[in-house]
């Protein structure tokens, strides 16, 4: 599979590898964060959440790991498929409404 | 089951023209909000509405305007177009808030001003 140490703006990867998508988060008082996938053309769907009480969350086929010691959130996809092809946004909620989205990374998965 | 609806689709503008984006949600989501999407960016947070009647700022509120009559419905007022509000617009919502639940996103509209 492939990772991403810090947060890039692209990742390529192999169909059939494990993708790795990284994200740092800003605010330490953050409660909750999610993931979420949008193709090209649509509104971004979600994929998996997880609370600021747990470390980690498995979904099907996913992954969400989270650090708070350094503010770190990844998404661990397996054996990537074409159809994961996409942009992935975290998401961390700042308490009272707010939910703040990252800058993105687009997955291209390669034949 | 609609979801969220967003309409229009796409939108040209010129500099100076007003108008409003609708959205629409058919789940009883008492929460509802308004994003635009910039290339490399990311979403941001213009305005949002906890139910209806009660409306509050986001992280770009300026230059747009919110009201929430009812549960259902939550339009976005461009006061006067300007090109720097072209943009992709997606309106969101859920039950009690994103602090609780995921938000479920509408298709987006469109919006270019020339």
């Amino acid at each position: 599979g492939e990772s991403v140490g810090l947060h890039l703006p692209t990742l390529s990867v192999q169909e059939g590898d494990n993708s790795i998508i990284n994200c740092a988060y800003s605010n330490s008082a953050s409660d909750y964060f999610i993931w979420y996938k949008q193709e090209s053309g649509k509104g971004p769907q979600f994929i998996i959440d997880i609370r600021s009480n747990m470390d980690k969350r498995q979904g099907q086929r996913v992954t969400v790991l989270l650090n708070k010691t350094v503010k770190h959130l990844s998404l661990q996809i397996a054996a990537t498929q074409p159809g994961d092809s996409a942009v992935y946004f975290c998401a961390e909620n700042i308490p009272d409404y707010k939910l703040s989205f990252g800058a993105g990374t687009t997955v291209t998965v390669r034949a | 089951n609609a979801g969220v609806t967003q309409t229009p689709k796409f939108q040209v503008l010129k500099t100076g023209q007003s108008m409003t984006l609708q959205c629409a949600q058919d789940m009883n989501h008492e929460y509802m909000s308004w994003y635009r999407q910039d290339p490399g960016m990311g979403l941001r947070l213009i305005h949002y509405s906890v139910g209806a009647g009660i409306t509050d700022q986001g992280e770009v509120p300026n230059g747009y305007n919110v009201s929430r009559s009812t549960t259902e419905d939550f339009p976005l007022r461009l006061l006067s177009a300007a090109p720097s509000q072209t943009s992709v617009y997606f309106c969101a919502s859920s039950y009690s808030g994103p602090g609780n639940e995921k938000l479920f996103f509408g298709s987006g509209t469109q919006l270019s001003v020339l």
